[in-house]
């Protein structure tokens, strides 16, 4: 079953709102998540790395006040694209592992389809 | 600069042919490879891990292959299934947080 919960799966909303998005281990501690984006036919990009207790560490060109991140436990990553616009709209997914992220297989949220109208 | 790239960008083949996907990554310092499984629209299976130390990896009909020196990585399919269908991704992680996939490969088994 799944290992990661990300919450919601699809979001539409006007020009301005600001999207949060959940991002959940199941049965496991991770102190360390990650947050991709993906356009359409295209590969992930890593966008940030969530410390849990700590600043997350932006990717280069990566808005930081754009994309709040926020890992206030050691369960829950949370991702807020603040006043969001069109060309926002993308595929969000997040990571963890269940232990050192070196030697243990990242596993994925199944993604937040978001749609900026 | 660390690249990621797969080849072929698709593939289509009939049911029951062994495939190969392959991957080649530019930086051979890496911590550990990994191929995913992407279904449309939903996020991604992880399918076999491979620690820099080891030379391959083996799950059920699939098998992974590493050799770092020249920078390549091969998922080997056996007798595939019209349920293989999917994008396969690898990833290679450089560092702690440090991760770079390939554009996928399309795979289409036609039953």
């Amino acid at each position: 079953g799944a290992v990661v919960s990300q919450h919601p799966s699809w979001v539409i909303c006007k020009s301005g709102t600001s999207v949060k998005i959940e991002c959940r281990s199941l049965d496991f501690q991770a102190t360390t998540m990650f947050w991709y984006r993906q356009f359409p036919k295209q590969s992930l990009m890593l966008m940030a790395t969530s410390n849990e207790g700590s600043k997350a560490t932006y990717e280069q060109g990566v808005e930081k006040d754009k994309f709040l991140i926020n890992h206030a436990s050691l369960t829950l990553s949370t991702l807020t694209v603040t006043s969001a616009h069109p060309e926002d709209s993308s595929f969000y997914i997040c990571s963890a592992s269940r232990g050192e992220v070196r030697n243990q297989p990242q596993h994925f949220g199944d993604g937040t389809r978001l749609s900026i109208l | 600069k660390q690249e990621v790239t797969q080849i072929p960008a698709a593939l289509s083949v009939p049911e029951g042919e062994n495939l190969v996907l392959n991957c080649s990554f530019t930086d051979s310092a890496i911590y550990n490879l990994q191929w995913f499984r992407q279904d449309p629209g939903k996020g991604l299976t992880s399918l076999l891990l491979i620690q820099s130390s080891q030379r391959e990896q083996t799950s059920g009909r699939l098998n992974a292959s590493l050799d770092k020196s020249s920078g390549r990585s091969t998922l080997y399919i056996a007798a595939s299934q019209p349920g293989d269908s999917a994008t396969y991704l690898c990833a290679v992680q450089y560092n702690f947080n440090k991760f770079y996939f390939g554009s996928g490969t399309k795979l289409n088994v036609k039953p």
